[in-house]
């Protein structure tokens, strides 16, 4: 089945304690991307991907970083936590030449206290 | 740059009555339109998305949208919504020239109600 997984699906921590998200999927696709969910904010880009080895800054990549160094894989850490990163998270992978369609992985609810 | 504007974020509609979800985007170039849907406590799926030729379009679960491009509009129609339609709905759009990048709407939280 094709799918974007990602783990964990909840998460509670403490401010400034590392942590790492991660986002894994089965279709091959080059270009994976990071977005947070807020209420009121829509889905806003952290990072993507057009490639492994190839990342860039989305619209809020502050408190983030990323990498990929396979192409089924990429990893989102938060090297020092705080309570304004409490939110939604959401990877997303895609075809280059698949006009955008996105396919979403079930999200992991982060939690910093 | 591009932006998108959902100005209804709730709607709230009867079981077996039409809705019309409103989308409108802002771009100087042109652009693909998609519509998403979020169940309570899942990921985003793509509902429909228009690329070129027919201004109306077909997705699943009934759905269709209609571009338009002189009122810079994207809105999403169902005839008669069911309880199972209750979710939250994005409409993103994305350059055509290049890069796959979506730019999100602020969402509408569709509540169907018996």
């Amino acid at each position: 089945e094709a799918q974007v997984t990602q783990n964990p699906r909840y998460l509670i921590t403490v401010t400034g304690k590392k942590l790492t998200v991660t986002c894994s999927q089965n279709m091959n696709h080059e270009y994976m991307s990071w977005y947070r969910q807020d209420p009121g904010l829509g889905l806003r880009q952290i990072y993507y991907s057009m490639n492994v080895e190839v990342t860039d800054k989305g619209d809020v990549p502050e408190g983030y970083k990323v990498s990929r160094k396979e192409k089924r894989n990429f990893p989102l850490i938060l090297e020092s936590p705080s309570p304004n990163q409490t939110s939604l998270y959401f990877c997303a992978s895609s075809r280059p030449s698949g006009f955008g369609e996105q396919y979403f992985g079930p999200g992991t609810r982060l939690t910093v206290t | 740059a591009q932006s998108v504007t959902q100005l209804d974020s709730q709607v709230p509609v009867f079981e077996e009555a039409p809705v019309e979800l409103r989308c409108n985007y802002s771009s100087s170039v042109s652009v693909y339109l998609f519509w998403y849907v979020q169940y309570p406590n899942q990921g985003l799926q793509l509902l429909l998305k228009y690329l070129s030729g027919s201004t109306l379009v077909k997705g699943i679960n009934g759905f269709e949208a209609e571009f338009n491009k002189s009122q810079t509009s994207f809105h999403l129609r169902k005839p008669s919504v069911h309880i199972s339609d209750t979710a939250e709905y994005f409409c993103a759009v994305k350059l055509t020239g290049g890069g796959n990048k979506l730019t999100f709407g602020t969402g509408t939280q569709l509540k169907v109600e018996l």
